[in-house]
């Protein structure tokens, strides 16, 4: 089946500092990733879409100047969190989108980033 | 009101029983059907994905949709303890058309099976 790696898997950070999560889909390419928020106990929600080489669709109430997402390739994208603080602590999970034809493209997730803001 | 609603459970079952989990959605829009299994700390892992109305079967895993109630239910046969984990459904419009095809999950059922 079709992989995605994400790294790093944990990271803790101390406020104010700048977080970069990797998302790749190591053996196919993918037209489109998604990034979630997972908090403990809740689901997950969708932060933002992003096609490669275009802007990322951020969904309503995610600031889009503090979650920076870049797609630059087909096999690459990246969540930059700027100036973490406590409240940014969550379970990140991207996941990719292949791009098989039909109107069921199926999307494959990552194994997270746990991230810890102190 | 959530677009999908899903009891957070915990369920406790013990080995062998039949597990039901179930969601109910707000918006008919909803065309793909999904039932993703995660383990603590890891990834969701697609189980199933039922297009429209209908039963799909896989193994000692069904998943059926009700589109009419607006009801979806994935059932495990002879669940095992391997089978603890937290499920979550998941529902998105058909892609195209401008659907980017995002996901909209429930909140998760999280299930112990007992040996």
């Amino acid at each position: 089946g079709a992989v995605v790696s994400q790294h790093p898997s944990r990271v803790i950070c101390k406020s104010g500092t700048s977080v970069k999560i990797e998302c790749r889909s190591l053996d196919f390419q993918a037209t489109t990733m998604f990034w979630y928020r997972q908090f403990p106990k809740q689901s997950l929600m969708l932060m933002a879409t992003s096609n490669e080489g275009s802007k990322a669709t951020y969904e309503q109430g995610v600031e889009k100047d503090k979650f920076l997402i870049n797609h630059a390739s087909l096999t690459l994208s990246t969540l930059t969190v700027t100036s973490a603080h406590p409240e940014d602590s969550s379970f990140y999970i991207c996941s990719a989108r292949s791009l098989r034809g039909g109107s069921y493209n199926e999307q494959f997730f990552g194994p997270g980033t746990r991230l810890t803001v102190l | 009101q959530k677009e999908v609603e899903q009891d957070p459970g915990p369920l406790s079952v013990p080995e062998g029983a039949i597990v039901s989990l179930n969601c109910t959605y707000s918006n008919s829009a909803f065309q793909y059907f999904m039932w993703y299994r995660q383990y603590s700390r890891k990834g969701p892992e697609l189980l199933m994905y039922t297009y429209s109305s209908g039963n799909k079967e896989d193994g000692r895993f069904t998943a059926q949709v009700d589109k009419s109630s607006k009801y979806i239910s994935l059932f495990i046969r002879d669940s095992q303890p391997s089978d603890s984990a937290t499920y979550l459904c998941a529902m998105s419009f058909l892609h195209g058309s401008g659907n980017t095809g995002k996901l909209i999950f429930g909140q998760g059922t999280t299930l112990q099976v007992k040996p």
